[in-house]
């Protein structure tokens, strides 16, 4: 079964531009989640698709926003970058909402200057 | 609120030696708790998890981690290391039986493995 894949694997961006990330997720599964990892940090958790519709949601501006396709792949939006944005950002898939199955993705990292 | 801390930024340690990771969560219901594994330039690998049941459970490549209540921790071990078990390792928890509301992870320890 394929795996997680992330596109593009890296970016650079200018502040207060816009980007859009994307995910396909393993085969099989119909729930993707969205991770921001700094560097240095662990990851924190952006958001969940399921069914295509945003089932939850951490503590992220309404800047971050997603979308979840038919065939259960992903985009992630981020509007008006700021610096703070530069961070490896990782999509997980999972058979159903539940998190202890995850498949991370190898991430997108987003240099914002 | 849930939060976790990873006592340790940087662990060296030399090859065939035993080491522990040190992680300790804060949440007033029950919780899952996992470590993960993070290679250079890659994504986050399942090592392990406790949803419930036994307290002590491995994984394959020789890892163990213990959770204990009382002391609110989840700290991985493994008796002798190798080189190949270089990399950044994450404990996460989490309160909730489904995804909604993600996995709270910690900062991270670094396990550096000397020849």
């Amino acid at each position: 079964e394929t795996g997680v894949t992330q596109s593009p694997t890296h970016l650079i961006k200018t502040r207060g531009q816009q980007v859009t990330l994307r995910c396909s997720s393993q085969s099989g599964h119909n729930t993707v989640s969205w991770y921001q990892q700094a560097l240095g940090q662990g990851p924190q958790f952006i958001f969940q698709y399921y069914r295509e519709e945003e089932n939850g949601r951490g503590n992220f501006p309404p800047r971050f926003s997603g979308l979840q396709f038919p065939n259960y792949s992903s985009e992630l939006n981020v509007n008006a970058l700021e610096l703070d944005d530069s961070a490896l950002y990782l999509c997980a898939s999972s058979r159903d909402t539940r998190w202890y199955g995850y498949t991370f993705g190898s991430g997108t990292r987003l240099t914002v200057v | 609120a849930q939060s976790v801390t990873q006592l340790d930024s940087q662990v060296p340690v030399f090859e065939e030696a035993p080491v522990e990771l040190r992680c300790n969560y804060s949440s007033s219901v029950s919780v899952y708790l996992f470590w993960y594994v993070q290679y250079p330039n890659q994504g986050l690998q399942l090592l392990l998890k406790y949803l419930s049941g036994s307290t002590l459970v491995e994984s394959i490549n020789g890892f163990e981690a213990e959770f204990n209540k009382s002391q609110t921790s989840f700290h991985l071990r493994k008796p002798s290391v190798h080189i190949s078990d270089t990399a950044e390792y994450f404990c996460a928890v989490s309160h909730s039986g489904g995804g909604a509301d993600g996995l709270t992870f910690g900062k991270g320890t670094h396990l550096i493995i000397q020849p």
